[in-house]
């Protein structure tokens, strides 16, 4: 099974709620990494996390968009006055700093109806 | 911006029969690259990458890949593939920094979807 775990699994919204997901990284991993994946395609890097600061956010984090990770260990992120278009997969990764890639979780699905 | 293609989107093979799967990447520096499968209902793994080094590179479950840096290339084979292979399969390429370590995230292919028939 994958050390990194992420909650809920699935998510149904109404248009125009917030939703927060979770995502548990493998304990001794300092890096967490938020993905997007929409049906027919690859997962699309969002943000990545050294510890607790925020390093680095894709252009496709729009300003209803908003992750932390507070202690550098779990991280959240929520999406605010979800659009049908928000539907997706959101995958969280880890890894260590002196790795790549990452170790990737399950995932949450996010339905917005 | 970097970006990576994947030239079939739908591959259906017998069991036995040899594997290629293609893997092009745009990225004007030094890049890492990986392939990840996904199995049905199950997360992404990783399979190999490549830093640096001999550009053969061998994964899991009989996996390699072969990096090819005059044609921006890094194509996965297998010589025998089994139904169990049945999966999404996808490249992703991150710029590396001089540094050797690297920040940003990966850029994934839009993936291949493998099917080996019994």
């Amino acid at each position: 099974d994958t050390g990194v775990s992420q909650d809920p699994r699935h998510k149904i919204t109404k248009r125009g709620q917030n939703v927060t997901f979770r995502c548990d990284p493998i304990s001794e991993h300092n890096r967490l990494y938020w993905y997007r994946q929409t049906l027919g395609q690859g997962p699309e890097f969002l943000t990545y996390f050294q510890n607790e600061a925020q390093l680095e956010k894709s252009r496709l984090l729009s300003d209803r968009f908003s992750a932390e990770r507070p202690k550098g260990s779990f991280s959240t992120l929520e999406i605010q006055r979800t659009e049908q278009g928000d539907s997706a997969m959101y995958l969280c990764a880890s890894s260590l700093a002196t790795t790549a890639g990452g170790d990737f979780g399950s995932g949450t699905r996010l339905t917005v109806v | 911006a970097q970006s990576v293609s994947q030239h079939n989107h739908h591959v259906i093979l017998s069991e036995a029969a040899s594997l290629e799967l293609g893997c092009n990447y745009s990225y004007g520096g030094t890049v890492n690259l990986f392939w990840y499968v996904q199995y049905p209902g199950q997360h992404l793994q990783l399979l190999l990458k490549y830093f640096s080094g001999d550009p053969l590179v061998k994964g899991i479950k009989g996996f390699e890949a072969e990096f090819i840096k005059s044609k921006f290339s890094f194509n996965l084979r297998k010589p025998s593939v089994q139904w169990s292979d049945t999966a999404e399969y996808f490249c992703a390429v991150r710029g590396a920094q001089r540094s050797g370590g690297g920040a940003d995230g990966l850029t994934f292919g839009k993936g291949t979807h493998l099917i080996i028939q019994p």
